[in-house]
């Protein structure tokens, strides 16, 4: 069945550096996309959205990437810090049975990433 | 402005028990969500609930699971006869209108 996974599980990185995370989906109509960041023992909190006629939109200190051609999402974060040390989902939106406005998320499995001091 | 509140944070049945889950969303928002989250898992979509109705079910196993969103009050979760494998990490999320769900910080079910 089509569902959104991620290609590393877990990344390690240095302080200062920068991190890159990647996500394949396989659900050609999907056509909005999330990233969020889960830490330890709390819930999801949304990082950064995109909509499938984006290839890139930049917030503060991270990027996401579309390329609808291969599938691919990533997420970029700029001069990592140990606060960033968490789970990282993307997740697709669907459109609700009923069709209406609101829409449920397919999260992927998650990559932990740990920043390294 | 307060967040999505959910409670209890943790919640320990025994089999057979009931568990009762509850979700408050932020104010002003009519959305509610609420997803499933095993150890190392991501999050898996249960229900969609707006005030008083349920809007997508598609996630919510056919049997013991049931949830509503009176016009007063939290959004509910029930589990009925709760088994082992029912143990998860249960979030809830709420929204204005569509797209950006904010997350409560969840509640997490043993079942002994």
């Amino acid at each position: 069945g089509e569902s959104v996974g991620l290609h590393l599980p877990t990344l390690s990185v240095q302080e200062g550096d920068n991190s890159i995370i990647n996500c394949a989906y396989s659900n050609s109509a999907s056509d909005y996309f999330i990233w969020y960041k889960q830490e330890s023992g709390k819930g999801p909190q949304f990082i950064i959205d995109i909509r499938s006629n984006m290839d890139k939109r930049q917030g503060q200190r991270v990027t996401v990437l579309l390329n609808k051609t291969v599938k691919h999402l990533s997420l970029q974060i700029a001069a990592t810090q140990p606060g960033d040390s968490a789970v990282y989902f993307c997740a697709e939106n669907q459109r609700s049975a009923s069709g209406g406005s609101n829409y449920k998320l397919t999260f992927g499995k998650g990559t932990l990433l740990t920043v390294n001091p | 402005n307060a967040g999505v509140m959910q409670n209890p944070r943790h919640l320990v049945r025994r089999r057979g028990q009931e568990a009762r889950l509850r979700c408050s969303p932020m104010k002003g928002h009519s959305h509610v969500y609420w997803y499933r989250q095993l150890p190392e898992e991501g999050l898996k979509f249960m229900v969609y609930l707006q005030k008083e109705n349920i809007i997508d079910e598609s996630g919510m196993p056919k049997e013991r699971f049931s949830a509503e969103f009176p016009k007063e009050g939290p959004s509910i979760l029930r589990i009925q006869q709760v088994v082992r494998g029912d143990s998860a990490a249960y979030f809830c999320a709420s929204s204005p209108t569509y797209n950006e769900q904010f997350f409560g910080p969840g509640t997490r079910l043993t079942v002994l």
